[in-house]
């Protein structure tokens, strides 16, 4: 099956920094990559849909400033968190879109744990 | 808007007890409907899925059925294992757009 990659797996940063997730989709091209993040013991909330070549499409609530989400090219999307702070600690999660034909699936990336001290 | 409702969690089974974990949905249209499950410290992992009414579908053991009727789509299993032990997401797709995920159940399976 398609394999949706994130790196890293595991972040810890200082209050302050900034962050830089990446998303690849290693065997297909993706035009359409979500960002997700999930808090201790939630559901999974859909932060941004990114599209190659354009803008990313925010969800209301989330600080577009603050999230930074760039898709480059049709197998990379990045999510960078400026200016960490600690409630900005949790689990985020891409995921990306595959059409083939009259068919489609979202495919999973393993996470990443973003820590803030 | 769409979304997904699942049972309340946590369920606590001893090992080899029957499943159900209940799941109803509200979209327009005819979404696809996922169950995905998280273990502990991990991403999510497909479990199982249906696109269309009365599909049923079925991975290591589990089951669920696209119930249009009901709305529904509740998992299954006849013998839980400790390693089932984890977190189930019900989730449904709507022509392709973002996913809408219920808020998880919790399982803890006993020996």
């Amino acid at each position: 099956g398609a394999v949706v990659s994130q790196h890293p797996s595991r972040v810890i940063c200082k209050s302050g920094t900034s962050v830089k997730i990446e998303c690849r989709s290693l065997d297909f091209q993706a035009t359409t990559m979500f960002w997700y993040r999930q808090f201790p013991k939630q559901s999974l909330m859909l932060m941004a849909t990114s599209n190659e070549g354009s803008k990313a499409t925010y969800e209301q609530g989330v600080e577009k400033d603050k999230f930074l989400i760039n898709h480059a090219s049709l197998t990379l999307s990045t999510l960078t968190v400026t200016s960490a702070h600690p409630e900005d600690s949790s689990f985020y999660i891409c995921s990306a879109f595959r059409r083939q034909g009259a068919q489609h699936e979202q495919y999973f990336g393993p996470g990443t744990r973003l820590t803030v001290t | 808007g769409d979304s997904v409702t699942q049972m309340e969690g946590p369920v606590t089974l001893s090992e080899e007890a029957f499943l159900t974990i209940n799941c109803t949905y509200t979209a327009t249209g005819y979404p696809s409907l996922f169950w995905y499950v998280q273990y502990p410290g991990e991403g999510l992992q497909l479990l199982l899925k249906a696109t269309k009414a009365d599909d049923k579908g079925s991975n290591k053991g589990f089951e669920a059925t696209y119930r249009k009727e009901t709305t529904s789509f509740h998992l299954e299993k006849g013998s839980v294992q400790v390693s089932d032990s984890a977190v189930y997401f019900c989730a449904l797709d709507n022509y392709g757009q973002n996913f809408v995920f219920g808020p998880g159940t919790r399982l803890s399976v006993l020996p």
